[in-house]
């Protein structure tokens, strides 16, 4: 079965410093998501992306933060200058139909620590 | 805006024994909602979901899930667990461009 995969599984980087998450969606899906579960809350949503742009953001998702479909396969996330409060597991999704009836397909996930 | 609850953080049961997991939305219109598992070190994986019709569905691995509107609950059952279903278990409702509403999560422990 097709699945999300993303990468690294595991990121450690210093606070200030650039990160960026990547991710492969499943490859006839068109849907694409971010979401953030920082370790013992619930699992947020950052961000969708459809058709090479923002359908939406949360209010989590702020200037440092951005996203990109660069090749056609890839997904990333990019956060600028990272802050402690990042350090969470980062889940990339994707769907394939259009609206709530297509279920989301999410990655494993990668954890990403600032220290 | 819509809300989802799990009541319940940590829910012990024993090896066989039959398993509820609660989970409360608050939403005007009916809602579409999610049972997600979690395995440690895994991604979500879908149990079930529930869009309309049916308002009992059924899911992978033994799994159901009831849709009660007079209650605004969604709960997720089994009859008879088995120790692999140790796990991380999230409600979601919404879903499209403005992305899914988890729960808290409901961390299930399985007693031999």
């Amino acid at each position: 079965e097709p699945e999300v995969t993303q990468t690294p599984s595991h990121q450690v980087t210093q606070m200030g410093q650039e990160v960026i998450l990547r991710c492969v969606p499943i490859s006839n899906h068109l849907y694409f998501y971010w979401y953030r579960q920082i370790l013992g809350q619930k699992v947020e949503f950052l961000v969708s992306f459809y058709n090479n742009e923002i359908s939406e953001k949360s209010e989590i998702f702020d200037d440092q933060f951005s996203v990109e479909r660069p090749d056609g396969s890839n997904f990333t996330l990019k956060i600028r200058s990272t802050k402690l409060e990042d350090s969470a597991m980062y889940f990339c999704a994707s769907q394939g139909g259009t609206g709530e009836s297509s279920p989301l397909h999410f990655g494993n996930g990668t954890r990403l620590t600032v220290t | 805006a819509q809300s989802v609850t799990q009541p319940d953080i940590h829910i012990t049961v024993s090896e066989g024994a039959s398993l509820e997991l609660r989970c409360n939305y608050s939403y005007g219109a009916t809602p579409y909602l999610f049972w997600y598992v979690q395995s440690p070190g895994q991604g979500l994986q879908l149990l079930l979901k529930y869009f309309s019709g049916d308002t009992l569905v059924q899911g992978i691995k033994g799994f159901e899930a009831e849709f009660k509107r007079s209650q605004s609950s969604f709960n997720l059952r089994k009859p008879s667990v088995h120790w692999s279903d140790a796990a991380e278990y999230f409600c979601a409702s919404g879903g499209g461009a403005d992305g899914l509403t988890f729960g808290k999560g409901t961390h299930l422990i399985i007693q031999p």
